[in-house]
């Protein structure tokens, strides 16, 4: 079974902080992927990145960096110099790499990031 | 990227009617849809797996003869609540497969049940 922890429920900073939003998961695959959403009060699903778990490079695009481990089994998501428009849902999410129903997403809870002005 | 549609976007109905959510691949070919809901404030749970021209497979717990789904061509599936109750009001999120993986979700399709 796959299961996706985000430990942290609600976040708060201030403008301009940076922010690191955890991500850590289980599963028995030897190959997935990994994923990352954010959900603004909208509520439309938008993507963020997706991480093949044989590719353990660390990524930056803009504000944005994430750090897969997995020896530790994690894939943390970090904002650096936040933005009242980054206040969102994150989620962390993960699924397998074959077959119809394998390519289904498992989600953790979501961590609710609020950027005060 | 590709565009998914869903219709409606809200809807309200009476404890007892039926209602019927399309979601759309509107850019290209989707042989995989997923039906997800979301409670106020949870995160999304994986409702059922929808292949274009055969039954769908439902996730555990999730009521076959409720939720319908149907996946009749490569770019619309629809799920129909049947009976909707209360509990049944919900934020319903389709998903559709593209390629390797690539996965587009619509905007969601916010059900009151009165």
């Amino acid at each position: 079974a796959q299961k996706v922890t985000q430990a942290q429920t609600e976040i708060s900073v201030v403008e301009k902080e940076d922010v690191t939003l955890d991500c850590v998961y289980e599963t028995r695959d030897t190959t997935y992927y990994l994923f990352w959403y954010k959900q603004p009060p909208s509520g439309e699903l938008v993507f963020l990145i997706r991480r093949n778990s044989f590719d353990e490079q660390n990524e930056i695009s803009g504000r944005y960096s994430w750090n897969f481990q997995k020896s530790t089994s994690s894939f943390n998501f970090t904002i650096t110099a936040s933005q009242v428009v980054d206040s969102a849902v994150y989620f962390c999410a993960l699924s397998g790499t074959s077959g119809g129903s394998n390519y289904k997403l498992t989600f953790g809870k979501g961590t609710l990031l609020t950027v005060n002005p | 990227g590709a565009v998914v549609s869903q219709h409606p976007s809200r809807v309200i109905c009476k404890s007892g009617t039926s209602v019927k959510i399309e979601c759309r691949s509107l850019d290209f070919q989707a042989t995989t849809m997923f039906w997800y809901r979301q409670f106020p404030k949870q995160s999304l749970m994986l409702m059922a797996t929808s292949n274009e021209g055969s039954k769908a497979t439902y996730e555990q717990g999730v009521e076959k003869d409720k939720f319908l789904i149907n996946h009749a061509s490569l770019t619309l599936s629809t799920l129909t609540v049947t009976s909707a109750h209360p509990e049944d009001s919900s934020f319903y999120i389709c998903s559709a497969r593209a390629g390797w993986n690539e996965q587009f979700f619509g905007p969601g399709t916010r059900l009151t049940v009165l």
